[in-house]
């Protein structure tokens, strides 16, 4: 069984950082795309980011472009999602998601990131 | 970026009854490899998305089979054959061919 589990949202003051990291099971992890989507509360889904399977090449929706900063280990089954100078409309439930071409094919549970003062 | 478009938001229905959900895109979601990216999911109350189905009409596994999608260019249906009680919940269209993926707005089923 696939398994995604986020970890390390918590609340922070806008303009610090924080890590989330997703440990991912029952598949393997060094073979597929990863993504991060997030979704503020009552709102749709947003794409954030995304690495290819072995790391060399990052995406990123262009609100967090400069901030945000992706990576994988995948001697660990982890991603990873590097936050910086986080504002209040980075609030959000964030997601690991495991994606093939052109489809998400499961998702975590969420950890949520709150940015306030 | 494509943008989707979902109709209705806000989907009252009966149970037993049929129920549709539009999703249009400002660009065809076919890719080069000549398959059309687009997919549902469902979130329900409290949990994440689950796709429901892929490449337009491909239903997942463990989907129940009154869950069906269709469509072409730039038009799709997530149909319902007989809404349940364990359908409420908010729908999403997603496109995946051209990059960022997009999503839409979401509908909100729920029982009238």
């Amino acid at each position: 069984e696939v398994q995604l589990v986020e970890s390390g949202g918590t609340l922070v003051q806008p303009g610090g950082s924080l890590r989330l990291s997703c440990l991912a099971s029952g598949f393997t992890f060094r073979a597929y795309s990863m993504h991060w989507v997030r979704q503020a509360p009552g709102k749709e889904l947003q794409y954030v980011s995304a690495i290819n399977s072995n790391g060399d090449r990052t995406f990123y929706t262009d609100s967090v472009k400069g901030r945000f900063t992706i990576s994988r280990d995948n001697s660990k089954s982890t991603l990873y999602l590097q936050m910086s100078s986080l504002r209040p409309d980075d609030t959000a439930l964030y997601y690991c998601v495991r994606a093939e071409t052109g489809t998400y094919n499961d998702w975590g549970q969420g950890t949520l990131v709150t940015v306030s003062s | 970026d494509v943008v989707m478009t979902q109709s209705p938001l806000s989907l009252p229905v009966t149970l037993g009854q049929p129920a549709s959900i539009s999703c249009r895109s400002s660009q065809s979601p076919e890719y080069s490899d000549g398959n059309t990216y687009l997919n549902w999911f469902q979130q329900r109350p409290g949990q994440s998305p689950r796709r429901l189905i892929y490449k337009v009409s491909n239903r997942d596994s463990r989907v129940p089979d009154r869950f069906s999608g269709s469509g072409s260019g730039t038009d799709f249906t997530l149909t319902i054959s007989r809404v349940e009680a364990e359908d409420v919940g908010i729908y999403y269209c997603m496109q995946g061919a051209q990059w960022p993926v997009t999503f839409g707005q979401g509908t909100k089923l729920e029982i009238k």
